[in-house]
């Protein structure tokens, strides 16, 4: 079974709109991470968020992080064609050292 | 560095055959693993390592074994076909700090695969 479940499942938007996904998980987590894939290409990390943590910003990309509601969001600022792409996000499970678990990915289609 | 290398990019077998999907690492990486990627369904791990001579089952390792002698290589053996493990396979490496690991995935380019 997948830990991570993100929502929703496609989004289409406009050059220069903001995108937000979000990502609910199961289990108690040491930390969250956010992945990129182009198509047809392998995953690329973007973002790492801790269990301790509540917000982490890189570039154009924030993350929430609620331990309480078992929930993480991505927002993606000021959308570019070239952001099109599947975002999934990866929990590392306190117990499931070592090991990512991933959700079903969200497709982001940015339209110029 | 080349970072995760994997190869072959694409493969066709037959149903039954068997046939060894390789990967390696230049990090130095402790951790390696295996995913299979499905249409709608993410990413599923097949089997990791967390060193040489160390191999797990992850959710999903019917089918496929694996070994790990050196800490570069983590080849993933498919021993007879079939056409359900037809699907996209990506191998990953991350560096491992206890008590556990804060440390990003890399992974590499992925393996095409179709059973026929």
């Amino acid at each position: 079974s997948q830990q991570g479940e993100e929502d929703p499942q496609a989004l289409s938007i406009q050059e220069g709109e903001n995108a937000t996904m979000n990502c609910s998980y199961k289990t108690s987590i040491n930390n969250l991470q956010w992945y990129r894939q182009n198509s047809g290409r392998g995953l690329v990390h973007l973002i790492l968020i801790r269990s301790n943590e509540r917000e982490k910003h890189s570039g154009r990309l924030r993350v929430t992080l609620d331990t309480s509601k078992k929930s993480s969001s991505l927002l993606i600022t000021a959308s570019r064609a070239a952001d099109t792409a599947s975002y999934f996000c990866a929990t590392d499970a306190v117990d499931s050292w070592g090991k990512l678990q991933f959700g079903a990915g969200t497709q982001v289609v940015v339209t110029p | 560095n080349a970072g995760v290398t994997q190869t072959p990019k694409f493969q066709v077998l037959k149903t039954g055959q068997s046939m060894t999907l390789q990967c390696a690492q230049d990090m130095n990486h402790e951790y390696m693993s295996w995913y299979r990627q499905d249409p709608g369904m993410g990413l599923r791990l097949i089997h990791y390592s967390v060193g040489a001579g160390i191999t797990d089952q992850g959710e999903v390792p019917n089918g496929y074994n694996v070994s790990r002698s050196t800490t570069e290589d983590f080849p993933l053996r498919l021993l007879s076909a079939a056409p359900s493990q037809t699907s996209v396979y990506f191998c990953a490496s991350r560096a491992l700090a206890a008590p556990s690991s804060y440390n990003e995935q890399f992974f590499g380019p992925g393996t095409r695969l179709t059973v026929l």
